[in-house]
């Protein structure tokens, strides 16, 4: 299975700041790569498609990029609602699989 | 407007099967894929497997022969049967569209006698 390795797992951070998440993956995925926002008690909200594509409706504070097998999803200028846990998906290959998750969360 | 909803028994026994269902408007089943996903409390989640909509299916091999996915394209319902509980299958199960735009609210499942 393809291992998905995202870091960091917490990150404090200030209203305000620049924040970047990233994920690893273990094996080539191209840009087959999902990120997901999820609030507490709230169902998975998709970011971030294809590595790079905003989806309909996000900020466009949010933006996603890839370097190699380490891709990321970068906050500009974070605000409140921000705060929550990120995901990162692989579906280039079966069995599709998530990151451990980042929560982000208020300094 | 688009809106998958899951459905279940909250309380499952050991050693019994989960059955769950996901009943989608807005969209047709035909058109688009549907996954089952699962959530740990407190943790990641798990892809389990997909109805593709033309009936084909795909499934995460941790499940090996214990999940099974069907559908009702009458009824807009994916179905989600999954034998061999064990404690560990307790979590929050989600369906959620295609390229996972939209999701249902999850159902929580606890395995427990």
């Amino acid at each position: 299975d393809i291992q998905m390795t995202q870091s960091p797992s917490s990150l404090p951070a200030s209203l305000g700041d620049r924040v970047t998440i990233t994920c690893r993956a273990s094996q080539d995925i191209g840009n087959y790569l999902r990120w997901f926002q999820q609030k507490p008690g709230k169902s998975p909200r998709l970011m971030i498609y294809g590595a790079t594509n905003l989806a309909a409706g996000v900020p466009s504070r949010f933006s996603g990029s890839r370097s190699g097998s380490d891709y990321s999803l970068t906050i500009n200028s974070l605000e409140s609602e921000d705060m929550a846990i990120y995901y990162c998906l692989q579906h280039n290959e079966y069995p599709w699989t998530f990151g451990g998750g980042t929560k982000l969360e208020l300094k | 407007q688009v809106q998958l909803k899951e459905s279940g028994p909250g309380l499952v026994q050991p050693s019994q099967t989960l059955s769950l269902t996901c009943t989608v408007s807005g969209f047709s089943l035909t058109s688009y894929s549907v996954h089952w996903v699962r959530q740990h409390s407190g943790k990641s989640l798990e892809w389990m497997g997909r109805m593709w909509s033309d009936g084909d299916t795909s499934y995460n091999s941790a499940f090996t022969s214990r999940l099974s996915i069907s559908r009702d394209t009458s009824k807009s319902q994916v179905f989600l049967k999954m034998n061999s509980l064990q404690t560990e299958d307790t979590g929050t199960y989600y369906c959620a569209r295609a390229i996972f735009d939209y999701w249902g609210q999850g159902v929580m499942v606890t395995v427990s006698s």
